[in-house]
C-alpha cells in the first residue's frame, strides 16, 4: 500500500526551466529521502532531511534544492533544469529513531529535459 | 564513505530454479543490510533485510545470507517464479549515521524464463 506519495508522476520541461517535485509521506516518519536514479538504474542519494536537519550529498549541483514545510512534506526545487537533469527522481522516507529501519520509496517522477 | 559492488548486472534462470545475488560492502560500521526490488516501470519496494547480529534470515521463498568476514552479503530465490524478474538493488546502512545513510548496488536485472 502506497504511503509516499509524489506528484507529478511525469514532467517534460525545456532547458533553463525550473520545476518543483512535490513529496508526502503518511508514516509519520522523521526522515526523507530524494534520490535520482539514472537511465542505467543507478540510485544516487541528493538529500536527506530529518528534524530541519538537512544532509546534502555534495555533489549534487546548487540548482537543486529542497524545500519541506512539516516533517510529513520534503518537496525539490530544481532551479534552471539542464539536459543531465533528466532521470527519475524517488523521493522516500523512514522512522528516525536512529534504529536501523527500512526506506519506503514513492512511485517516482519522470523528469525529461528537452 | 560505503562502497556496495553487486557484481551481475544480469541473471537469467529457468523457472523453478534457484537465483543467488551477490553484493560486497567495504565499511565495518555497516551493520543493516535491506534488499529492494524494482519492476518495470514501477518504483522500489523493500523484500527483506538482514541485520549484523544475524547470519541468515529467511522470508519464505527469500533467503539473506552475511558473512561479516568477507563483506559479503547475499539473496536467494528458491522456486523462483515469472513474478520475480525484476531489478534487485542491495544496500547497506552504517550504525555510525544513526542509520540515515543508505548507499546502493548497481542493481541485478534478473530473469526467469518460464
Amino acid at each position: 500500500e502506497t504511503a509516499v506519495f509524489q506528484t507529478p508522476n511525469y514532467h517534460v520541461t525545456q532547458v533553463g526551466n525550473e520545476v518543483s517535485f512535490n513529496c508526502k509521506q503518511t508514516l509519520g516518519h522523521d526522515t526523507m529521502y530524494w534520490y535520482k536514479q539514472d537511465s542505467k538504474k543507478l540510485l544516487k542519494i541528493m538529500f536527506s532531511y530529518n528534524n530541519k536537519q538537512l544532509i546534502v550529498n555534495e555533489t549534487v549541483p546548487r540548482r537543486f534544492s529542497p524545500q519541506s514545510s512539516d516533517k510529513a512534506h520534503l518537496n525539490l526545487r530544481i532551479k534552471s533544469v539542464e539536459p543531465e537533469d533528466s532521470a527519475v527522481y524517488l523521493c522516500a522516507s523512514r522512522t528516525g529513531t536512529g534504529g536501523a529501519e527500512t526506506l519506503y520509496f514513492g512511485s517516482g517522477t519522470r523528469l525529461t529535459v528537452l | 564513505g560505503e562502497k556496495v559492488e553487486q557484481h551481475q548486472s544480469t541473471l537469467s534462470v529457468r523457472e523453478g530454479d534457484s537465483a543467488v545475488i551477490n553484493c560486497t560492502y567495504t565499511d565495518t560500521a555497516s551493520s543493516y543490510f535491506p534488499w529492494y526490488k524494482q519492476e518495470a516501470g514501477k518504483s522500489l519496494h523493500f523484500v527483506i533485510d538482514i541485520r549484523s547480529n544475524v547470519d541468515r534470515k529467511q522470508s519464505q521463498r527469500l533467503t539473506v545470507l552475511l558473512d561479516k568476514k568477507a563483506k559479503r552479503f547475499s539473496l536467494h530465490i528458491t522456486a523462483t517464479q515469472p513474478e520475480d524478474s525484476a531489478i534487485y538493488f542491495c544496500a547497506a546502512s552504517p550504525s555510525n549515521t544513526g542509520y540515515q545513510n543508505f548507499y546502493f548496488g548497481k542493481g541485478t536485472s534478473l530473469t526467469v524464463i518460464p
